[in-house]
């Protein structure tokens, strides 16, 4: 079991906007960060696995860099629209298949 | 294009029965999981399994019971539920290639669980 931490818990924005969160992980024995979106009434889905120190992906409007060192990483989500409501999970791996999740960040996005 | 399926999608039980939650899978996945999701927490993983035969405990096991007979199926039996049950668990599953920590998990449509 890894100590994750996510921040905030919850968020709201407004259509347009940008925003961005965060992932704190134990930095020591470090294989991969995986990203989960979930909506409401939906399975969670993943966005990005993320193995090295400085990785950036992107996927659309959305995109994760990685400090593996200090232990964390962001979700950006540029231009956000309705659709982006969601809890965005982050799980790191604790080698091999078993993932550790955070408690997740709640976006709302108002129109 | 079923993925990962899960029934039933509720359940509402009494202290001290028992029940069992299905999972399956048509990705020919080897590693299949059980989480639950309580709030205010993230997943925790209850038992997991590598390939038929083979399970494991997570971090929550206890009141849980789990077998894989086949590489499709991995369902969770409580034996006796609580209360402290109550949650909506998510079953995953996900490939066995090389480098398993980068391999994404694909989750069913979750289990919303009630003990009374």
């Amino acid at each position: 079991i890894l100590n994750v931490e996510q921040s905030p818990q919850s968020l709201h924005v407004q259509e347009g906007d940008s925003t961005n969160f965060t992932c704190s992980f134990p930095s020591s024995n470090f294989y991969a960060l995986h990203w989960y979106r979930w909506e409401t009434a939906k399975s969670p889905e993943a966005l990005f696995v993320m193995t090295l120190n400085g990785d950036e992906k992107k996927k659309g409007r959305i995109s994760a860099t990685l400090n593996t060192k200090e232990g964390y990483s962001y979700l950006y989500i540029k231009g956000s629209q309705p659709e982006d409501s969601a809890t965005y999970l982050c799980a790191p791996s604790l080698g091999g298949y078993k993932l550790s999740f955070g408690a997740g960040t709640t976006v709302t996005v108002r129109a | 294009n079923a993925g990962v399926t899960q029934t039933p999608k509720f359940q509402v039980l009494k202290t001290g029965q028992s029940m069992t939650l299905q999972c399956a899978q048509d990705m020919n996945h080897e590693y299949m999981s059980w989480y639950r999701q309580d709030p205010g927490m993230g997943l925790r993983l209850i038992h997991y399994s590598v390939g038929a035969g083979i399970t494991d405990q997570g971090e929550v096991p206890n009141g849980y019971n789990v077998s894989r007979s086949t590489t499709e199926d991995f369902p969770l039996r409580l034996l006796s539920a609580a209360p402290s049950q109550t949650s909506v668990y998510f079953c995953a599953s996900s490939y066995s290639i090389p480098g398993a920590y980068k391999n994404i998990q694909y989750f069913g449509a979750g289990t919303r669980l009630s003990v009374l």
